[in-house]
């Protein structure tokens, strides 16, 4: 059964700050992997997807890269700002059609 | 504007009362959710829905019940036969191959 982790549970760090978020997932064999934003008592926004053919996705100040043979997923966030402080989930799709499985993500705080 | 409407924004259940959250979604996608989160859980999967008249359990699927008998909407029922229900219920739905999940903004329901 996949499982998904994400490392570490809370980030707390500067202004100014450029930060990486760990994800990683037991069954390699993987479809596509997404990375949420989540903001206090809200729903999730989609960041970034990427497919399993992909190494790696760009948006703006965000980029998320995908290792498929060692089961792992960073998301790098550049110059980070307090409007960046949320929960930030990644999950995996394990075949075309099936429902996301989720980390329990890492929470950010930025301060100013 | 396309997206997804969940309904109510908060709900109290009575002891030993089915509770109905709604779910409405006009992007024309064909796959639905309902995933639970818990403080520390992560989402975790109830059912999900990839075709109108079809829908499959997810990892903790007991006590609740789902229809699809739109497209565009899949209703979640939580059952009293679901005991400890008090949590944040997500719905989101997407293309076929998992590309543009989106998210409601979530029911709170609590047990009173």
């Amino acid at each position: 059964k996949q499982e998904v982790t994400q490392i570490p549970a809370a980030l707390s760090v500067p202004e100014g700050e450029n930060l990486v978020l760990n994800c990683s997932f037991t069954d390699s064999a993987i479809y596509n992997l997404q990375w949420f934003r989540q903001d206090p008592g809200k729903g999730l926004t989609s960041l970034l997807l990427i497919q399993s053919s992909q190494r790696e996705q760009t948006s703006g100040r965000l980029n998320a890269s995908l290792d498929k043979s060692s089961g792992r997923s960073t998301l790098y966030i550049a110059a980070s700002q307090p409007g960046d402080s949320a929960t930030y989930l990644c999950a995996v799709g394990n075949q075309a059609g099936t429902a996301l499985i989720f980390g329990k993500g890492t929470t950010l705080s930025v301060s100013s | 504007d396309g997206g997804i409407t969940q309904s109510p924004k908060y709900l109290f259940r009575k002891e030993g009362q089915n509770v109905t959250l709604s779910c409405e979604q006009n992007l024309n996608h064909d796959a639905m959710y309902w995933y639970r989160q818990d403080p520390g859980q992560g989402l975790r999967l109830i059912y999900y829905s990839q075709i109108v008249n079809d829908f499959q359990k997810g990892d903790i699927a007991e006590g609740y019940s789902v229809s699809r008998e739109k497209k565009e909407s899949f209703p979640l029922t939580v059952t009293s036969a679901q005991k400890n229900p008090t949590a944040f219920y997500l719905c989101a739905s997407s293309k076929r191959d998992n590309y543009g999940y989106t998210f409601g903004s979530g029911t709170r329901l609590t047990v009173v």
